[in-house]
């Protein structure tokens, strides 16, 4: 079946440094893409999003990358903080379906 | 302040014994929906409500019941739990339709020994 996977189960960085976490796709039909930051015990928070119109959309201190060629996502964290500490999942929408497809998450781990 | 209360935080009971959880929303939303969390597979939709009286089933409803009476309630109700029922529980909802952006709540850790 279709599904959202992750290359890194864990990414370790230094405060400061720049942090890059990818999410492959696997379903052309995909038209929007989530990305999700869950803090433990927390439900997860919205990050930023984007449809499948557009190849990079810019937040606070957050870039969603999205290249439909190698159907990959990426989410690039500027400046790195102890408080962007968490486990990071992206989700997708198959066009006319009524769900989100999770990927099973990274972890970041951000070191001072 | 918005938001997507679930009660209660963690819950511990034994094969078999009926339970609840609930869920509420501040929000006005129509779209509401349950998932399940485990290690490795991230997250799993259960049911879901697209308004009052409208509920469907998700990719994993076996053993759960869902009603949705009011507009803000959505309770998950497990009649007969069981071990493989163990699981992280996250109520959401949404605006604009269950494959947009969700509102999560904070998680009812369910132990079913």
């Amino acid at each position: 079946g279709e599904s959202v996977g992750l290359h890194l189960p864990t990414l370790s960085v230094q405060e400061g440094d720049n942090s890059i976490i990818n999410c492959a796709y696997s379903n052309s039909a995909s038209d929007y893409f989530i990305w999700y930051k869950q803090e433990s015990g927390k439900g997860p928070q919205f990050i930023i999003d984007i449809r499948s119109n557009m190849d990079k959309r810019q937040g606070q201190r957050v870039t969603v990358l999205l290249n439909k060629t190698v159907k990959h996502l990426s989410l690039q964290i500027a400046a790195t903080q102890p408080g962007d500490s968490a486990v990071y999942f992206c989700a997708e929408r198959v066009t006319g379906r009524r769900a989100l497809t999770f990927g099973s998450g990274t972890r970041l781990q951000v070191q001072p | 302040e918005a938001q997507v209360t679930q009660n209660p935080r963690y819950l511990i009971t034994v094969t078999g014994k009926k339970l609840t959880v609930t869920c509420s929303q501040n929000m006005n939303h129509e779209y509401m929906s349950w998932y399940r969390q485990d290690p490795g597979l991230g997250l799993r939709q259960i049911y879901y409500s697209m308004n009052v009286e409208v509920t469907d089933k998700g990719d994993v409803p076996e053993g759960y019941k869902v009603s949705r009476k009011e507009k803000r309630n959505f309770p998950l109700i497990l009649e007969s739990p069981s071990p493989n029922q163990t699981s992280l529980y996250f109520c959401a909802s949404s605006l604009g339709g269950l494959g947009e952006k969700l509102f999560f709540g904070s998680g009812t850790q369910l132990s079913v020994l």
